[in-house]
């Protein structure tokens, strides 16, 4: 079945540095999401990527989407300590249907 | 507007027992999809209803089955439960070419 692997699993950071997460998934997707979850939180739906080599930005946060749509990657430049959290992105195969999680990746923020 | 409502929040049950835990989609949206959460781990696909039909499920065994009523509304019932079902269960409603939102959550714990 289709699957969604991310790395790396926790990073930690000094306040100020760049941060990227990396997601790959077994098959190809229709579209790949991100989302943020805080601590004791739950996710909340950051962005959107449907075409392949998409790139958006929101802020200091630069999403890419692959060519092939089976990877994605999350940036954040100059990190602040309300980036802190687990970054999560989630497929949805060609198939549609089921969105699909990956592990996470964790980060937190020395100021 | 409110946004997805779950409840309850927590809910301690002993193991044997029946839980249901209940979901109110954000307005507009006629799509809800339930997940498990366990502890440091990325959410799990249980199942997806869509005109109150079964319409997607993940690997989830026939224990947890649900339902969505005409008002777009959901339920998650999960019986016999073992002390492995003790997570946060997410319920997350959509519109079709959109993110998810996800609601807070209902804690279950078994003992």
């Amino acid at each position: 079945g289709q699957q969604v692997m991310q790395i790396p699993q926790y990073q930690h950071v000094q306040e100020g540095e760049d941060f990227t997460t990396y997601c790959n998934s077994s098959t190809t997707l229709s579209n790949i999401q991100w989302y943020k979850q805080r601590p004791g939180g739950h996710p909340v739906f950051l962005i959107q990527l449907v075409k392949s080599g998409e790139v958006k930005k929101q802020k200091r946060l630069t999403f890419q989407f692959g060519e092939a749509k089976k990877n994605s990657s999350l940036h954040i430049t100059a990190t602040q300590t309300t980036d802190v959290g687990t970054y999560f992105c989630a497929g949805i195969g060609n198939q549609g249907g089921k969105l699909i999680f990956g592990q996470g990746t964790e980060l937190s923020v020395k100021p | 507007d409110a946004g997805v409502t779950q409840s309850p929040t927590h809910l301690i049950k002993t193991r044997g027992q029946q839980v249901t835990l209940r979901c109110s989609p954000k307005s507009g949206h006629d799509t809800v999809s339930w997940y498990q959460q366990a502890l440091g781990q990325g959410p799990q696909f249980i199942f997806q209803y869509y005109e109150e039909e079964e319409r997607q499920r993940g690997n989830f065994p026939d224990r947890f089955s649900g339902h969505q009523f005409p008002n777009y509304s959901s339920e998650l019932n999960v019986n016999a439960l073992l002390l492995g079902d003790s997570a946060l269960y997410l319920c997350a409603s959509s519109f079709i070419g959109y993110g998810y939102t996800f609601g807070s959550g209902t804690r279950l714990t078994v003992v």
